[in-house]
């Protein structure tokens, strides 16, 4: 498996614009989290789904922050409108959930957003 | 409340044996601890993770005492490549938050 691939890798964009990160999480893996770095808040997590369902988002900023996850095999991270402070690196990371068990989780290589 | 606290950084130097020790005393019965490493400009990885006692793979070895309410991630002979940030996790498989973690840097 190729791992979990996340696109664009880069972003610039200007304020005020839409923004939409994907992200592909390993195939047969049925939980999927979102989370922002940056360097002042460190590493924070966004929204978690289980079997494409959001089941935490207490996480997302605010309402300008949105997330999707239409199937098993992709899922969205959209921000509108983009403002400057939503400029970090967005990570998502994928686990095979299984009752009573903890698994690894395996993380893409992000997306590094630039808002100006 | 944090769900745990490690340093915010230390430093070795190159084959020398690491402990990082994380705490967490409010840990639940059904809690798990695991560890995860990031290099910059990557996401983190797993390195390992345990329920009790000690655990050992390749890479680390995680100590857990009787009363499970601190880790020890123990990294023997660290290289350069050891340096970056390692973060304690503790809970169910659905609670990946990460705290602030402890950055590492190896020195010659």
């Amino acid at each position: 498996d190729a791992g979990v691939i996340q696109s664009p890798r880069h972003e610039v964009t200007e304020m005020g614009q839409e923004v939409t990160l994907r992200c592909k999480p390993i195939s047969g893996h049925n939980s999927l989290f979102w989370y922002r770095q940056t360097m002042m808040r460190g590493l924070e997590l966004l929204i978690y789904f289980n079997n494409n369902v959001p089941i935490d988002d207490s996480g997302m900023p605010e309402d300008r922050f949105s997330a999707k996850m239409p199937n098993a095999s992709f899922s969205t991270l959209k921000i509108q409108p983009s403002e400057p402070r939503d400029s970090a690196v967005y990570f998502c990371a994928s686990t095979k959930e299984v009752f009573d068990t903890l698994s690894e989780a395996f993380f893409g290589q992000g997306t590094r957003l630039t808002v100006v | 409340l944090a769900k745990t606290t490690q340093p915010i950084s230390m430093d070795s130097y190159e084959g020398q044996e690491v402990n990082i020790t994380c705490s967490h005393n409010n840990i639940a019965t059904n809690d798990y601890i695991t560890w995860y490493q990031q290099f910059p400009s990557q996401g983190p990885r797993f390195i390992i993770q345990g329920y009790k006692t000690k655990v050992t793979n390749e890479v680390a070895s995680l100590f857990i005492p009787a009363d499970r309410k601190s880790s020890t991630l123990s990294l023997p002979r660290v290289s350069l490549s050891d340096t970056a940030v390692y973060y304690c996790l503790v809970g169910p498989n659905n609670d990946m938050r990460f705290g602030a973690g402890t950055r590492l840097t190896v020195k010659p």
